[in-house]
């Protein structure tokens, strides 16, 4: 089946800094979502993007499918943005994979 | 509007045990579905429903039982639970069967605990 692999797996940053999530994907899929799950558990979608660049205020992601990849950028990080980021990609129709995350700690 | 709702929010259980984990949504969703999250992993996709009285399985389905007889109603039944069956399994809901074009919006979980 596909592999969906996220990387760094944590990251700590202070208040204020920039960052890079990157997630790679062994096959092609059809789309592919980015979600923030926060400290408390709760999931939210942040971005659905199969392919180009998308932008929410602090938040950007760009998506290559055909070089199996996508990007999610934080920038100016706040302590609110702590918290587990995933993505989710959908094979075979309806079949969501998603990665093991990156885990974002950032210290005021 | 509630949004997708799950109860119970904990559930501690023996194992043979059965339950049903129940999840709703009030916002007249086609496309349904459940996840477990095992520490240190991103959610595995147990189950899907595209509209009512069709169902699927996803990546982990062994174990587990849907059935989708309301457009707002999707719950899962632990038959004989096992302790690998220990979990946090979330219900997400979509306007439409088709994943890509629209956003997934996920309840608030269940902690299953089995003994």
């Amino acid at each position: 089946g596909i592999q969906v692999e996220q990387s760094p797996p944590d990251l700590i940053l202070q208040e204020g800094a920039n960052s890079t999530l990157r997630c790679n994907f062994s096959d092609s899929v059809n789309n592919l979502q980015w979600f923030h799950q926060n400290p408390w558990g709760q999931l939210i979608n942040l971005f659905y993007i199969p392919s180009g660049t998308k932008q929410n205020g602090r938040l950007s992601a760009t998506t290559v499918a055909t070089e199996r990849y996508s990007l999610l950028y934080i920038s100016s990080s706040q302590t609110t943005d702590s918290g587990v980021y995933f993505c989710a990609v959908e094979y075979n129709n309806n079949d969501m994979r998603f990665g093991a995350g990156t885990r974002l700690t950032v210290k005021p | 509007n509630a949004g997708v709702t799950q109860t119970p929010k904990f559930q501690v259980l023996k194992t043979g045990q059965s339950m049903t984990l129940q999840c709703a949504q009030d916002m007249n969703h086609e496309y349904m579905s459940w996840y477990r999250q095992d520490p240190g992993m991103g959610l595995r996709l147990i189950h899907y429903s595209v509209g009512a009285g069709i169902t699927d399985q996803g990546e982990v389905p062994n174990g587990y039982n849907v059935s989708r007889s309301t457009t707002e109603d999707f719950p899962l039944r632990l038959l004989s639970a096992a302790p690998s069956q220990t979990s946090v399994y979330f219900c997400a809901s979509s306007y439409s069967a088709r994943f890509y074009s629209q956003t997934q919006y996920f309840g608030p979980g269940t902690r299953l605990l089995v003994l």
